[in-house]
């Protein structure tokens, strides 16, 4: 039972356009969610994150957006660079469960010159 | 500098053998976790504990064990009777309950047996 799915396996954008990563939960008692930025061989990086009470929250080139209605969050990046090719994951916490995360199967950004 | 560190970097299993991963992190966080990342299913959690001397079965537990004697330290032990031991393993920690910061990840381990 995937909680938290990223349904586009891979992206690839072009320098200075903007990113946009998708992302569907079910459970809708979560409480926060987040974004980790993963390079290969290596372990994954915090992005940003957003409180189930807020509907957008950002931090300089990024920005998440959450439809609680939709079950649906999205990640922008704008505008996109080279150093952003890497793999994102979304990912889900929910109160009382020992701030376990629950974590999507991620999405490959690559950003093309 | 406050982090998280596993080794090895990479490490090798025969067959039939038990193996252990190493995971300190001087962050005095409470929460510690172990998740596998296998090509194309994310990250699943296999442990997490809380507190010292106690932990939980994550997701996946079968085939593993874990220990949390100290604060800073949660080894994972890869057992023989895991089929499919071959993955990227991650140890992460936080300062515990719903937090919006989430983990801190160590750099990972790749096991691989042979």
């Amino acid at each position: 039972d995937q909680q938290v799915k990223q349904n586009s396996p891979s992206l690839s954008v072009q320098e200075g356009r903007i990113s946009i990563l998708n992302c569907d939960y079910t459970n809708s008692m979560f409480d926060y969610f987040l974004w980790y930025k993963k390079y290969p061989a290596e372990g994954p990086t915090f992005l940003i994150s957003i409180s189930s009470i807020k509907d957008k929250n950002e931090d300089g080139r990024f920005t998440v957006f959450l439809n609680k209605s939709a079950k649906h969050l999205s990640l922008h990046i704008v505008p996109s660079q080279p150093g952003d090719s890497a793999v994102y994951f979304c990912a889900a916490q929910l109160t009382g469960t020992a701030s376990k995360l629950t974590f999507g199967t991620g999405t490959r950004l690559q950003v093309t010159l | 500098d406050g982090g998280i560190t596993q080794s090895p970097k990479y490490l090798f299993r025969k067959e039939g053998q038990n193996v252990t991963l190493s995971c300190e992190q001087n962050l005095n966080h409470d929460a510690m976790y172990w998740y596998r990342q296998d090509p194309g299913q994310g990250l699943r959690l296999i442990y997490y504990s809380q507190i010292v001397n106690d932990f939980q079965k994550g997701d996946i537990a079968e085939g593993y064990s874990v220990s949390r004697e100290k604060k800073e330290s949660f080894p994972l032990t890869v057992t023989s009777a895991q089929k499919n031991p071959t993955a990227f393993y991650l140890c992460a920690s936080s300062i515990g309950g719903a937090s919006p910061y989430g983990y801190t990840f160590g750099s990972g381990t790749r096991l691989t047996v042979v």
